[in-house]
């Protein structure tokens, strides 16, 4: 079956330090594939997205790179703030298949 | 973009007691909606697929009879929690996908997600 693998957290960084979240996929095809993020005491929203191959998401300074050649969709950011602190779901999804969310990765920021 | 509420935020029932949670598509018409359990330490659980007229699809592992779905119109899921217990104590969140003329476009909205405690 489709699955998401992601790095476990909490990963924990001082402002303005370099972010990178890895996540791995399964899936037979090409599904698309999101970010989303959690805040503490809500639910989900979409960070970024991208469809197909070689497609770049990007939102709110964070980036990821669908990469079919590595089935990995790597979310980067160059500079995170305090505010960034939250957990981090990578997911794929589209077409018929049923979404499915890697474990969350819980990001933490320090001033 | 499109809107999904979910209500209530949180309730506190005794044990026996049922609770429902209503996840309702505010902007857009939903003919699915998943629901989903989120663990301690973030992990999220698909509990079941919800579809308008017709029966949810369940997981392997849940309950059919604890945790009851309808999805009554295109824009109201429901989930009861039947004789909640404390270990049915959680975090549930509903998600509808977004879609693009009849395309699944993947992109899920989710509600504010219901804290159900049981004691």
């Amino acid at each position: 079956g489709n699955s998401v693998t992601q790095m476990e957290g909490p990963v924990t960084l001082s402002e303005e330090a370099f972010l990178t979240i890895n996540c791995t996929y399964t899936a037979t095809g090409y599904p698309s594939l999101f970010w989303y993020v959690q805040y503490p005491g809500e639910g989900l929203q979409l960070l970024l997205k991208a469809t197909k191959a070689d497609d770049k998401g990007s939102n709110k300074g964070f980036e990821a790179t669908y990469r079919k050649e590595t089935t990995s969709f790597h979310l980067e950011k160059g500079s995170v703030q305090v505010s960034d602190s939250a957990v981090y779901f990578c997911a794929l999804a589209g077409g018929s298949y049923i979404p499915t969310f890697g474990r969350g990765t819980s990001l933490i920021v320090h001033p | 973009g499109a809107v999904v509420s979910q209500h209530p935020s949180w309730v506190i029932c005794k044990s026996g007691t049922s609770v429902k949670i209503e996840c309702r598509s505010l902007d857009f018409q939903a003919t699915t909606m998943f629901w989903y359990r989120q663990f301690p330490k973030q992990s999220l659980m698909l509990m079941a697929t919800s579809n308008e007229g017709s029966k949810a699809t369940y997981e392997q592992g849940v309950e059919k009879d604890k945790f009851l779905i309808n999805h009554a119109s295109l824009t109201l899921s429901t989930l009861t929690v039947t004789s909640a217990h404390p270990e049915d104590s959680s975090f549930y969140i509903c998600s509808a996908p977004g879609t693009s003329g009849r395309a699944n476009t993947g992109e899920l909205f989710f509600g504010e997600g219901s804290r159900l405690t049981v004691l």
